[in-house]
């Protein structure tokens, strides 16, 4: 079945560097969405992408959409301790809203 | 709005027992899902709904029972728990795009 891989698992930097994390799908997507999980919380949505090549900023987060609609990035310009979280990418499956398969996510810390 | 809530937040069950994880949304929100996480693994659905009366599967949902009576309620129910259940549960609700989480059930069977 369809499946989105996301890497890295882990990412540990240093207050002030930049952080990206990666997912990748076999299959084109319809759209993919970000997510922010803060430590012993829920995810809450950040964004969401779907159109080819698409690329939208919130304040130091840039979130772009492949070209080809397969892959997907999340960049954090300038990491600050309020940052810390694990981010999920998620995909609608089959396009049937309400239905989305997740990343593993990538687990963020910050040192001050 | 209260948005989405879950009862209870920590639950310990004997590995046999039945429980009900109930989540209700205040958001007149079509689509509702359960979700499990567990380390390493991200999100994962064990069942959604597309409205009132009508459910599906996901991709884990052996060991689950859902209904949807009512556009607000979605309980997820474990017929007989397994040690292999033992995770935290989120309920999500959403009106296509945007998914909304409750604060989830971490349950533990003994």
């Amino acid at each position: 079945g369809q499946q989105v891989m996301q890497i890295p698992q882990y990412q540990h930097v240093q207050e002030g560097e930049d952080f990206t994390t990666y997912c990748n799908s076999s299959t084109t997507l319809s759209n993919i969405q970000w997510y922010k999980q803060r430590p012993g919380g829920h995810p809450v949505f950040l964004i969401q992408l779907v159109k080819s090549g698409e690329v939208k900023k919130q304040k130091r987060l840039t979130f772009q959409f492949g070209e080809a609609k397969k892959n997907s990035s999340l960049h954090i310009t300038a990491t600050q301790t309020t940052d810390v979280g694990t981010y999920f990418c998620a995909s609608e499956l089959g396009n049937q809203g309400g239905k989305l398969i997740f990343g593993q996510g990538t687990e963020l810390s910050v040192k001050p | 709005n209260a948005g989405v809530t879950q009862t209870p937040k920590f639950q310990v069950l004997k590995t046999g027992q039945s429980m009900t994880l109930q989540c209700a949304q205040d958001m007149n929100h079509e689509y509702m899902s359960w979700y499990r996480q567990d380390p390493g693994m991200g999100l994962r659905l064990i069942h959604y709904s597309v409205g009132a009366g009508i459910t599906d599967q996901g991709e884990v949902p052996n060991g689950y029972n859902v209904s949807r009576s009512t556009t607000e309620d979605f309980p997820l129910r474990l017929l007989s728990a397994a040690p292999s259940q033992t995770s935290v549960y989120f309920c999500a609700s959403s009106q296509r795009d945007t998914q909304y989480f409750g604060p989830g059930t971490r349950l533990t069977v003994l």
